[in-house]
């Protein structure tokens, strides 16, 4: 089974913090996503990544950048937090159709 | 721009069919998925349309009709266990978004007893 590690369930951090959010995939999977998931917004992307070294900005981007260093890891960074992005964080790989999620992080930014 | 509605809650009772529905507006189409979320868990892959008809999997059928930006999750003799949030989910063709997915807001169904 694939299985998709997000370091952290929940964090909670303070306004202008600069936040790391680990994400890490075992199937040598070329492309990984971060969402983030509010109430009533559904599932939004913020950044993926086709392969090391490779990103591209999804639908909000604003406040937020990635590393992916490492074919099966990638790091959302968020370099000065804020209340608007308090949020349930999910990372995902995918190899072809299937998009498979991380248990997600949820962040309460204060 | 991708627009995609769904119904924000369903009820049904135990051992009943449900129909979730979902229509798209997108530029370009490049297939149609629906996950499975429970509450506090990751989404799970439960189905994918490219072409349209039904695609049956066990208690669980998706329909897709491209011509009208439509489809629908069908859950037969639904268990308790069905009680989760449905997300539709649409692949649009872009530059540099193959392999994007657009969700909804998802569908969250209670099954009674």
């Amino acid at each position: 089974d694939v299985k998709v590690t997000q370091s952290s369930r929940y964090l909670v951090k303070r306004t202008g913090e600069k936040v790391f959010l680990e994400c890490v995939q075992d199937m040598d999977h070329e492309n990984m996503f971060w969402y983030r998931q509010d109430p009533g917004l559904g599932l939004r992307l913020i950044y993926f990544s086709y392969d090391v070294k490779m990103k591209e900005k999804g639908d909000i981007p604003e406040g937020y950048s990635v590393s992916r260093e490492k074919k099966e890891r990638f790091s959302l960074i968020l370099e000065s937090a804020s209340t608007n992005q308090t949020s349930m964080y999910l990372c995902a790989s995918s190899l072809n159709e299937k998009l498979f999620f991380g248990s997600g992080t949820q962040l309460s930014v204060l | 721009g991708q627009n995609i509605d769904q119904p924000t809650e369903m009820t049904a009772t135990e051992g009943a069919i449900v129909q979730i529905n979902c229509t798209y507006q997108t530029s370009g189409f490049n297939g149609l998925f629906w996950y499975q979320q429970h509450a506090g868990e990751a989404p799970t892959f439960l189905s994918y349309n490219v072409l349209d008809g039904l695609e049956e999997k066990g208690r669980f059928s998706s329909f897709l009709s491209r011509s009208k930006g439509y489809s629908y999750l069908l859950l037969k003799e639904l268990q308790m266990k069905d009680s989760a949030s449905y997300l539709c989910a649409v692949r649009p063709i872009s530059s540099g978004s193959a392999r994007q997915l657009t969700f909804g807001s998802g569908t969250q169904l209670t099954v009674l007893p």
